[in-house]
């Protein structure tokens, strides 16, 4: 059975450092093909993809917020690490990790997904 | 970033009719491209990859189809658990941009 969970602070002040971790089960982050992602929704806003860490450790980033964001792996705990700096009160929004599954074809897809965890930006 | 255009934004509908949600984006991706279903307060599920690839617990009313930019998700006959909201995403290259969503709404 396949699982994941966000975990981390549910209010973060304005300019400050946001640490989400994901912790999963069921899966190896070790697997080829096999990648995390980290995706938010703002309240009643439409999904925006953050950052992915492959199984091989390549790492990618929405253009627009790279700057902000680090994303790392600990395949031994089975844990996903973002960090997203400079955090505001635009960055209020719920983030979700899910695991990013691949077809022979490298049809790529976030088929499980956490319950998300709703992450508040104000002083 | 590919750009994704999701049409309409919101659409009213009555159980039993068929509905159809277009999803178009800005480079071609082949068949990259995924439909999700999400419920309030609930994350999204994934309910076709590839274009046209249902997943397991998907019913069959569930369709999906098209290539290069321009994509339809189909649903052939509305149930009452159907109504949520439609996410395109494409899955040719990082990032993997999502549509705007489409709220499916009970007429």
């Amino acid at each position: 059975q396949i699982t994941l969970k966000e975990s981390g602070p549910t209010q973060v002040k304005p300019a400050q450092t946001l640490t989400l971790t994901c912790t999963f089960s069921g899966f190896s982050l070790s697997t080829s093909g096999v990648g995390v992602g980290w995706i938010r929704q703002p309240p009643g806003k439409a999904l925006e993809c953050l950052a992915v860490i492959f199984w091989d450790d390549d790492k990618r980033y929405s253009p627009s917020l790279k700057r902000r964001l680090s994303i790392a792996k600990d395949t031994s705990k089975n844990q996903v690490v973002l960090t997203m700096t400079n955090m505001d009160p635009v960055d209020t929004a719920t983030y979700y990790c899910a695991l990013l599954s691949s077809t022979w074809e490298e049809h790529r897809y976030y088929d499980y997904w956490g319950q998300g965890t709703l992450v508040t930006v104000s002083s | 970033d590919i750009q994704m255009t999701q049409s309409p934004s919101s659409l009213s509908a009555s159980v039993g009719d068929r509905i159809t949600i277009t999803c178009r984006t800005s480079q071609s991706i082949s068949s990259y491209l995924n439909w999700y279903q999400q419920k309030p307060g609930k994350a999204p599920k994934l309910l076709i990859f590839a274009a046209s690839s249902l997943q397991s617990w998907v019913p069959s009313r569930f369709s999906g189809s098209g290539s290069g930019t321009e994509f339809t998700l189909t649903i052939s006959s509305l149930e009452p658990e159907d109504f949520a909201t439609y996410y395109c995403q494409q899955g040719y290259t990082t990032p993997y941009t999502f549509g705007q969503g489409t709220k499916v709404e009970i007429k």
